[in-house]
């Protein structure tokens, strides 16, 4: 597809089970990104893949987040043991790459929608 | 990171320009400033960047100061559409890092 594609677009799950959030970027973005925006709130970064390695997974809130990245192409955003604060939209993002002599713009997927209940 | 603050909120009149502040003091010499924007229940949507000179596109105008530690969005005929979230940023070396941006609300 022509833009960044995350599934589902909407989850509803019980406290306690785990979760799997996707996210295809643009083909040929080496740069993804993970948010993570609570309602009213602002955007809160959780993990960014240069290629198919994460260089900074300091946003992730605990052990019980995780991300991974194949082929250079889609992501996949596990949370385990989910909680009710786990509640969100989760925002994936892509770019040509991280560099800056890039001097590019992210470009955004619509969401997931996680409720935990 | 180079953080961001910028205010809650903010009314503007439709038609009017709506001026966004942004404060960026710790902008680093080789960091982009970026400005985005969240109309409810959709993604962050690309508006505009620039380093340091001034910059205008089909969406907007940017100003960034001489010495780079604040800018303003201007939007020179904000309509109704334009009611969102406007987050400022400053992209760095290795990510993209969103502060809680203001709230536009354009008023009839």
């Amino acid at each position: 597809g022509a833009g960044v594609s995350q599934s589902p677009s909407n989850k509803v799950t019980e406290k306690g089970k785990d979760v799997e959030l996707r996210c295809d970027p643009i083909s040929g973005h080496t740069a993804l990104y993970w948010y993570r925006q609570r309602l009213g709130q602002g955007l809160e970064f959780l993990i960014y893949f240069q290629g198919n390695s994460a260089p900074d997974k300091s946003g992730l809130p605990s052990d019980r987040f995780s991300a991974e990245r194949t082929g250079e192409s889609v992501s996949t955003l596990t949370i385990q043991r989910t909680q009710q604060e786990d509640s969100a939209v989760y925002l994936c993002a892509s770019s040509l790459g991280t560099d800056l002599i890039l001097n590019t713009e992210a470009f955004f997927g619509q969401g997931t929608r996680l409720t935990v209940v | 990171d180079a953080k961001t603050t910028q205010p809650t909120s903010m009314d503007c009149a439709e038609g009017r320009a709506a001026n966004l502040p942004c404060n960026h003091s710790t902008i680093s010499g080789n960091e982009y400033v970026y400005w985005y924007r969240q109309i409810h229940s959709q993604g962050p949507q690309y508006i505009i960047h620039g380093l340091k000179n001034n910059e205008t596109n089909e969406m907007a105008s940017l100003i960034i100061t001489e010495d780079r530690k604040s800018s303003t969005l201007i939007l020179p005929h904000a309509t109704l559409r334009d009611t969102a979230v406007y987050y400022c940023i400053v992209w760095g070396y290795q990510k993209v890092t969103f502060g809680t941006g203001t709230k536009l609300q354009v008023i009839p």
